[in-house]
């Protein structure tokens, strides 16, 4: 079962505005992780938050942890048509620390 | 990038047939996972192995077996393959454990069973 819900599950946007996809889970994390994949492909790391951390920031994403609501969200600053993807949580808990992901938030971004 | 690779792309199969996917990797991690993707489900865990003699089930394990030939080698079989297991396969690899696992994945496996 999923550890983590992304929400919305679609996103349509234009061209430089910004996206925000959230993500909650249900028991206390170490870490929450969020992955991209274009159309068929295979997941690419975006950025790490742990548990102990607030936020994050990497180029044009910044993420944010909220660990009393069991919550994430993730912002893309200026999207671009490249943007286009479906993007994933993915929380661990525990001592294995594999990662669980979510079903991901479609997001498309019109030129 | 070709760290994470998987053979076959793409296979259409009919029911009852053996299939074996496989995945290579060089970026010399100790562990491997193998994932299936249903649409609207996201990512589920096959199997994953953390090292060669050790091989775990996964979430969804049933109808499949997996073998880690080395280090870098890491099999998923279908015994006798069934359409609900119609997906696209992922192999992913990490580093030793530890710490935040994150996950270098290949390029997918679609699979077809009529």
């Amino acid at each position: 079962s999923q550890q983590g819900e992304e929400d919305p599950q679609a996103l349509s946007i234009q061209e430089g505005e910004n996206a925000t996809m959230n993500c909650s889970y249900k028991t206390s994390i170490n870490n929450l992780q969020w992955y991209r994949q274009n159309s068929g492909r295979g997941l690419v790391h975006l950025i790490l938050i742990r548990s102990n951390e607030r936020e994050k920031h990497s180029g044009r994403l910044r993420v944010t942890l909220d660990t009393s609501k069991k919550s994430s969200s993730l912002l893309i600053t200026a999207s671009r048509a490249a943007d286009t993807a479906s993007y994933f949580c993915a929380t661990d808990f525990g001592g294995s620390y594999i990662p669980t992901f979510g079903r991901g938030t479609s997001l498309i971004v019109h030129p | 990038d070709a760290d994470v690779t998987q053979t076959p792309r793409n296979r259409i199969t009919k029911t009852g047939k053996r299939i074996m996917l496989e995945c290579s990797q060089t970026k010399g991690h100790d562990r491997m996972y193998w994932y299936r993707q249903d649409p609207g489900l996201g990512l589920r865990l096959i199997y994953y192995s953390f090292d060669v003699k050790d091989i775990n089930k996964g979430e969804i394990s049933d109808g499949y077996s997996v073998s880690r030939q080395a280090q870098a080698k890491f099999s998923l079989s279908l015994e006798s393959a069934i359409p609900n297991q119609t997906a696209l396969y992922f192999c992913a690899t990490s580093a030793e454990g530890g710490g935040p696992d994150t996950q270098y994945f290949g390029p997918g496996t679609r699979l077809t069973v009529l």
